[in-house]
């Protein structure tokens, strides 16, 4: 079975600062997608960037830039610049065409230090 | 665009009430939807998903239900609430194109209590 883990429940970075949220997954497929999801203290999840495992390129999006490792099984976040907003929890996500479903991890707590 | 509202936002209910929470998506045709739970601390939960109205899957049994009565319109039921369904539901939609998924994008949620 699929599975997603982030080791690190919480981290934290000071603003203007760089830092990097890691995922590692374990799966069988070879076609998947992964993505980074951002919930703030509202509690919406909010889509950062995706990645399809296809691609040999990392997927960025501003500040946002992601190391995809696929042979390692590895999915990091950068983010560059770090903004008093972008402080929220962040969780990784697998989604794979076996199970049709959106499979999270545990979540990091990013805390961003004025 | 395409927008998913989310109703109540805020819900403070007695054990064993009934409960209704409605998700719907505009601008947007067929769209595949989720129902998520989130307790407090902790990831998202999978409960139900749909592709198409009146085809409901679930995932975790328990005393909730869902249904979907409209192309775009998603709804959380239970007969009965117990203590354990207290949490914050996610809606989500997507929609399916061509042998590759598309992203979830997620409404606003409602925050449950049952007292």
């Amino acid at each position: 079975a699929q599975t997603v883990t982030q080791s690190q429940p919480e981290m934290s970075v000071q603003e203007a600062e760089t830092v990097t949220l890691s995922c590692t997954y374990d799966t069988s497929e070879s076609d998947y997608y992964l993505f980074w999801y951002k919930q703030p203290p509202s509690r919406q999840m909010i889509l950062v960037i995706r990645q399809e495992a296809y691609k040999q390129q990392n997927a960025t999006e501003n500040r946002f830039s992601v190391n995809f490792q696929k042979a390692a099984k590895s999915f990091s976040l950068k983010i560059s610049d770090s903004q008093l907003g972008d402080a929220a929890m962040y969780f990784c996500a697998y989604y794979g065409g076996a199970t049709n479903k959106l499979i999270f991890g545990t979540g990091t707590l990013l805390a961003v230090q004025p | 665009s395409q927008t998913i509202h989310q109703w109540p936002a805020t819900l403070v209910q007695p054990v064993g009430s009934p409960l209704s929470l409605e998700c719907t998506v505009e601008g947007t045709s067929n769209p595949n939807l989720y129902w998520y739970r989130q307790a407090a601390g902790r990831g998202l939960q999978l409960l139900f998903y749909s592709v198409g109205i009146g085809q409901i899957s679930s995932e975790v049994p328990q005393n909730l239900s869902a249904s979907r009565p409209q192309d775009r319109q998603f709804i959380l039921s239970s007969k009965k609430l117990l203590l354990s369904d207290s949490g914050f539901y996610l809606c989500a939609w997507s929609v399916f194109s061509g042998g590759a998924t598309d992203t979830q994008y997620f409404g606003p949620g409602t925050r449950l209590t049952v007292l």
